[in-house]
């Protein structure tokens, strides 16, 4: 099946500080959406992208749909400790679009005060 | 408020039984799914149904077991034939079309199976 490789696994800032993840695949994806799951809860929506190009923000959240439709990026500015938590990228085919999603295994983002 | 619930958050069974987890739905979602998570790991998807009385294995489905009866209800049974059924378990809901991939996930249930 298609696999989504994301980067970094974790990640270790200091509050204030920017983060940058992504992710990659060899198979192109016609919708990228990014989640945070918090410890013992069920994944968030954050962004979702529909466009190859695309560049889009939530709040202090940016994230941008790759031009070759096989990666995307998601940037978090000025971190805070309630970011913590685990951040996975989803992508999604036009065959499947609204059926099935494929998911990276996530980056853990731990931010010190 | 529209949302989905699962229930009940944590479970314990012994080895050998059978398991029911609820997932309810009242977005009036097509679509609706069953993901597995397994500590550091992504989700992997266990089962999808995109109508009544329809769905489709997904990548994990062995050892499992559905049914959609009803468009608000997607349970799912962890039978005695699942050979490591200690996992969370996490259920989704989506509306259908080419352009509306995004899904909702409900809290999660743990099962514990010991």
């Amino acid at each position: 099946g298609q696999q989504l490789n994301q980067s970094p696994q974790s990640m270790f800032i200091q509050e204030g500080e920017d983060v940058s993840m992504n992710c990659t695949s060899s198979s192109i994806f016609n919708t990228w959406l990014w989640y945070k799951q918090d410890p013992g809860e069920g994944p968030v929506l954050l962004i979702a992208l529909y466009k190859a190009g695309e560049l889009t923000s939530n709040g202090r959240l940016t994230a941008q749909f790759g031009i070759t439709r096989k990666d995307s990026f998601l940037n978090i500015s000025a971190s805070i400790p309630s970011d913590v938590g685990i951040y996975f990228c989803a992508g999604g085919t036009e065959e499947t679009s609204g059926s099935r999603l494929t998911f990276g295994e996530g980056t853990q983002l731990t931010v010190n005060p | 408020d529209g949302g989905i619930t699962q229930s009940p958050k944590y479970l314990f069974r012994k080895e050998g039984q059978n398991v029911t987890l609820s997932c309810e739905q009242n977005l009036n979602h097509d679509a609706m799914y069953w993901y597995r998570q397994d500590p550091g790991q992504g989700l992997r998807l266990i089962y999808y149904s995109q109508i009544v009385n329809d769905f489709q294995k997904g990548d994990i489905a062995e050892g499992y077991s559905v049914s959609r009866e009803k468009k608000e209800s997607f349970p799912l049974t962890v039978t005695s034939a699942q050979k490591n059924p200690t996992a969370f378990y996490l259920c989704a809901s989506s509306m259908l079309g080419s352009w509306l991939s995004e899904q909702y996930f409900g809290p999660g249930t743990r099962l514990t199976v010991t």
